[in-house]
């Protein structure tokens, strides 16, 4: 059981280069969560998606889009890299708990690391 | 912006000691997770309660929960080199967690 997957794990852009970081999930969750991790900083969302086809704008999303056309696969793509979006990137998927569809626990990728000069 | 804010930023303490980490949130919950950090690893969850729960145990972990006082305290019994991470807290609302900026735990051998 591989659980959520991140790739790739490591990535050097020049700014204004675009790329697209892929998360997968085997775990058949409704949920998916892109976010970065900055020093002394906690998670901060960035986008998220509630099922196949459907995204949502986190904290802070300006300069990410997102896609999610399989439910185990979710996108997080950097259009025009600038030097401020150094940072390390998660995703995270999680289940639904019904009925009051409260997220449970979730379950996190190891990380990817973007920098930007 | 954050919701949870640990206390104490950092904190250093001799194997088989007890750690107690605190977290305070601000506005209404669902529930309050904590995770664990190992350096350059992701999240990992350890433990979740509910709102309308007091207090929880798994293994050698214990959480408590005050709502009317918006806070949460973590503590780690018999403390192992293994516990070396940073510890994050979670809030739920709004179907969104909200983390805060966690708390860096070293324990010493």
């Amino acid at each position: 059981n591989a659980g959520v997957t991140q790739t790739p794990k490591f990535r050097v852009l020049k700014t204004g280069q675009s790329m697209t970081l892929l998360c997968a999930q085997d775990m058949n969750h409704e949920y998916m969560y892109w976010y970065r991790q900055d020093p002394g900083m906690g998670l901060r969302l960035i986008h998220y998606s509630v099922g196949e086809g459907t995204t949502a704008k986190g904290e802070v999303p300006d300069g990410y889009n997102v896609s999610r056309l399989k439910k185990q696969n979710f996108l997080l793509g950097l259009e025009s890299a600038a030097p401020s979006q150094t940072s390390v990137y998660f995703c995270a998927s999680s289940y639904v708990q019904p009925p009051s569809l409260n997220t449970g626990e979730l379950f996190f990728g190891e990380g990817s690391r973007l920098t930007v000069l | 912006s954050q919701q949870g804010e640990e206390d104490p930023q950092a904190l250093s303490i001799q194997e088989g000691e007890n750690a107690t980490m605190n977290c305070s949130y601000k506005t209404s919950i669902n529930n309050l997770q904590w995770y664990r950090q190992n350096s350059g690893r992701g999240l990992v969850h350890l433990i979740l309660i509910r709102s309308n729960e007091r207090e929880k145990h798994s293994g050698r972990l214990r959480v408590t929960l005050d709502t009317s006082k918006k806070s949460s305290s973590l503590l780690i019994t018999a403390s192992r080199a293994a516990d070396t991470a940073s510890y994050f807290c979670a809030t739920h609302s709004n179907y969104q967690l909200i983390w805060g900026a966690g708390t860096k735990l070293i324990i010493k051998p």
